[in-house]
């Protein structure tokens, strides 16, 4: 089936450190792959996508490229500011019928930034 | 466009009682998705539709557990009676029929049972 492993949290890392937050999945086709963030009190929010073999997804200094060959989608933040704590999940979309999109989410990895 | 609309955003309430969550999706878009979340249990899917009818209902934790959508502006889920262990965050997300664009998700109802 599909699924997605995300490394456990919680993570805390000082202002200006490097960030990796790991991401593997299991799917069958080609899956669409997601970040959401998702701030304290507030809903998921995509915060970038890719949706085939070496894309690279980007935004807000953030990037995560779709490696098929790892069957990874790792986010990365060369400097990460006391503003991106928050709950960072990685997720795939398999397909339904109909066209329509079931996105199997990772249990979710808590950043901490502290100044 | 105002974006998934949930309410309310907190709800508390006696064990017993009825409660609905309500939620408005994005204009246009086909799906609607109702996600219940735990920190024993994470992001669980609960029910989707798809143009106004639900099409898998299997994340539904028991019958006391209902979900409605009577036209493609508007969804319900309600619990009756509610317990203690449904308090929880449920969230409400829409998306078009694609498979590369994800979820809208909207900024989700707290609901505390007491």
């Amino acid at each position: 089936g599909n699924s997605v492993t995300q490394m456990e949290g919680p993570v805390t890392l000082s202002e200006e450190a490097f960030l990796t937050i790991n991401c593997t999945y299991t799917a069958t086709g080609y899956p669409s792959l997601f970040w959401y963030v998702q701030y304290p009190g507030e809903g998921l929010q995509l915060l970038l996508k890719a949706t085939k073999a070496d894309d690279k997804g980007s935004n807000k200094g953030f990037e995560a490229t779709y490696r098929k060959e790892t069957t990874s989608f790792h986010l990365e933040k060369g400097s990460v500011q006391v503003s991106d704590s928050a709950v960072y999940f990685c997720a795939l979309s398999a397909s339904l019928i109909q066209g329509a999109q079931k996105l199997v989410f990772g249990q979710g990895t808590r950043l901490t930034i502290n100044p | 466009d105002a974006g998934v609309i949930q309410s309310p955003r907190h709800e508390v309430t006696e064990m017993g009682q009825e409660v609905t969550l309500r939620c408005k999706p994005i204009s246009g878009h086909d799906y609607l998705f109702w996600y219940r979340q735990t920190m024993m249990r994470g992001l669980e899917l609960l029910i989707y539709f798809n143009n106004n009818v639900p099409i898998d209902d299997s994340g539904m934790p028991e019958d006391r557990f209902s979900a409605k959508m009577p036209n493609a502006s508007f969804s319900t889920l309600k619990i009756q009676p509610s317990e203690p262990r449904d308090s929880a965050v449920y969230f409400c997300a829409s998306s078009i029929r694609t498979g590369t664009t994800g979820y809208t998700f909207g900024s989700g109802t707290r609901l505390t049972v007491v």
